[in-house]
């Protein structure tokens, strides 16, 4: 079955880093990359970055350059959206997407960054 | 980069009457090789975004032919031709011609 399957919500404190998985099934990995997108409460959506899963290459959005560091394991088809220094704005349901057609997404992750 | 501008934001329909969308880019989404990279997403409550449309009019598998797609260059439209229940929701565009992605802001529709 072609899925992204991502991990769970998690609950963090201003300054904290996440880290959020995307496991991919059911195609070729490494054929396609791998963008995040994030949807705050009462917002529309964001395209955070992109990584290709065959190289490796990234491209940020510039707002979250310094912040944010996404990673593949082609060994288990999962790709990783790392955020750091957690803002209260940075809270939202982040998604997975098969880059470049945005034609398969994940379930996504609530992040909260709460005091 | 490319600022998508969807209207209108909030769209009440009535149940089997039709319904459009407008998303005006900043700026032409024709690429370099022809082709116009302009998705449309519905996003069900409680759901991921689901691809509807790609490269402007393409529906995708097991989308309703009550959708469609059209435009070019900077003026697209969604119609959906007659709305049901399940069609609740908010829809997006998106381009990808241009780097970085960009959305409209999204588009709510709801049933009178």
């Amino acid at each position: 079955q072609v899925q992204l399957v991502q991990s769970g919500a998690e609950v963090k404190k201003p300054g904290a880093s996440v880290k959020v998985s995307c496991k991919a099934s059911g195609y070729m990995f490494t054929n396609y990359g791998i963008s995040w997108v994030r949807r705050a409460p009462g917002q529309g959506l964001e395209w955070m970055g992109w990584i290709s899963a065959y190289n490796g290459d990234t491209n940020y959005v510039q707002k979250l350059q310094g912040r944010v560091t996404m990673t593949t394991d082609t060994s288990t088809s999962t790709a990783y959206m790392e955020l750091r220094s957690l803002r209260s704005d940075d809270t939202a349901v982040y998604y997975c997407a098969r880059d470049p057609e945005f034609d398969l997404w994940g379930r996504g992750t609530l992040v909260t960054v709460s005091s | 980069d490319v600022v998508m501008t969807q209207s209108p934001l909030s769209l009440p329909v009535t149940l089997g009457q039709p319904a459009s969308i407008s998303c005006r880019s900043s700026q032409s989404l024709v690429h370099s090789d022809g082709n116009t990279y302009l998705n449309w997403f519905q996003q069900r409550p409680g759901q991921s975004p689901r691809r509807l449309i790609y490269k402007v009019s393409n529906r995708d598998s097991g989308v309703p032919d009550r959708f469609s797609g059209s435009g070019s260059g900077t003026d697209f439209t969604l119609k959906i031709s007659r709305v049901e229940a399940e069609d609740v929701g908010i829809y997006y565009c998106m381009q990808r011609t241009h780097w970085p992605p960009t959305f409209g802001q999204g588009t709510k529709v709801e049933i009178k």
